[in-house]
Order: C-alpha cells, then structure tokens, then sequence
C-alpha cells in the first residue's frame, strides 16, 4: 500500500498571510501517462470533503486562483497564496495510483 | 445538480452485515465510477472502494474478503455491504461520484460529488 504523510498536522494561519501544505507518499506517484496522480480535498467544519485539487495542479471547478497544488515524484504541496478565514479546515491529500488512500490530514486554523 | 444521498441503519451489531445504500438523483448512474468513503469519529479519511456503473468494482485492500459494493441502474442506486463488523467500522459512511476528465488520452477520476455522509455505529 502507498501511504501518505502529511506535514504540519496542525496549521495556524493569520489572514491574508500564505500557507502551505506538505505531503509525502511511500513511493513514487508517477503514472506510466507522465502525470502525478495525487488530489486534495478539504472537509470544512460540519461538512462533507469537497475537491480542490486534482492531478497534482488542476484547480477544481469553483476553486479560488489562491489555491495551487504542485509537485513530482513523492513530494507534493498545497499552497494558499492568501489565507482567508473561509479557508478553515482539515485538509487531505490522497494518492490516486493504486486504488486510494488519503493523507491524515491537516488543520488549518486562523490565529 | 448531482446529490448523493446515504440511507440505512445507524446501528449494527458486532459480527453482523452493516449495509448501506446510495441514492443518486440529479443524474443518470450510467457512465460514472461511484465510490464509498468512511471517518471515524475525529479521525480522517479511508478509502473503501468503487463501483462503475457496470458493476466493475476496485476495494481497499485491507477490506477485501468483508465488502461488496453493487449497483442497481433501475433505481438511479448504489450499496455496500460490509459484514462481520466490529467497532472499528464505526465511522461516518460517505457515498460519493467520480467524474471522468480527460488529459490527451488519459482519464482522470477525482471524487467530484459527495453525499451528506451518514453515521454507523457498531455496538451490542
């Protein structure tokens, strides 16, 4: 199984400030395509995970420009470029190699 | 609007089959991979398979041999059975909708559309 690590577990973040996101999986996440599959999702206080990221850098529908995804090989970020205090929540990023597994999550809060 | 609903018992006994069952609405289920996630209380997410509408499946490996997913296309539906559950299968199940996008030749299936996500509590 691939695992997924994320880092900071906890994030707190002041407004307008940037953020960003580190995960790491066990092996390499390269397609035989030469893409990266890796996604972000991020589950806000009371609801359901929601798409932010998918491939590694496309933006899902709806998703502000402040957010960007990067990253090769087994190293991938999440950065906001602007932290606003809509952006709270725990966010997830998960391998989508071999069959699915999602990171532990990271909790952004604002100072 | 795709909406995703879950539905079925809150509360299974140990040993026994906890079963659960996705209704779609908003959408046809043909042409789609529909999938289901579960958290357990405070924790984070794990995945635990998909379903194409053809009945092709892909389970987490750690739930093989306990988890059978369906798909019933008449009735816009989806299930999953899980059985001999212990109380580390309680958890919050959340069904949810693949969407297809495509890069050159390649598709690209990120989990686009989730349900509201509903709690199954293990315990005698």
């Amino acid at each position: 199984d691939i695992v997924m690590t994320q880092s900071p577990l906890s994030l707190p973040v002041t407004p307008g400030e940037p953020a960003s996101i580190s995960c790491r999986s066990s092996q390499s996440l390269l397609h035989s395509s030469g893409y990266y599959y890796l996604d972000w999702y991020v589950q806000k206080p009371g609801q359901s995970p929601q798409l932010l990221i998918y491939m590694t850098s496309n933006r899902a529908s709806g998703v502000p420009d402040r957010f960007s995804g990067s990253g090769s090989g087994t190293d991938f970020t999440l950065k906001i470029s602007r932290v606003e205090a809509e952006d709270v929540g725990v966010y997830y990023c998960m391998q989508t190699l071999q069959t699915r597994t999602f990171g532990q999550g990271t909790k952004l809060e604002i100072k | 609007q795709v909406q995703l609903q879950e539905s079925g018992p809150g509360l299974v006994k140990p040993s026994e089959t906890l079963s659960l069952t996705c209704s779609v609405s908003g959408g046809s289920i043909s042409g789609y991979y529909w999938s289901w996630i579960r958290q357990p209380p405070g924790r984070g997410l794990q995945w635990i398979g998909y379903i194409y509408y053809s009945g092709a499946t892909s389970y987490n490996p750690s739930l093989t041999g306990r988890l059978i997913l369906s798909v019933d296309t008449s009735k816009n539906q989806f299930s999953l059975q899980l059985s001999s559950v212990t109380a580390a299968d309680t958890a919050v199940y959340y069904c949810a909708r693949l969407t297809a996008y495509s890069f050159g030749s390649v598709r690209y299936h990120p989990i686009e559309y989730w349900g509201q996500g509903t709690l199954v509590t293990v315990s005698s």
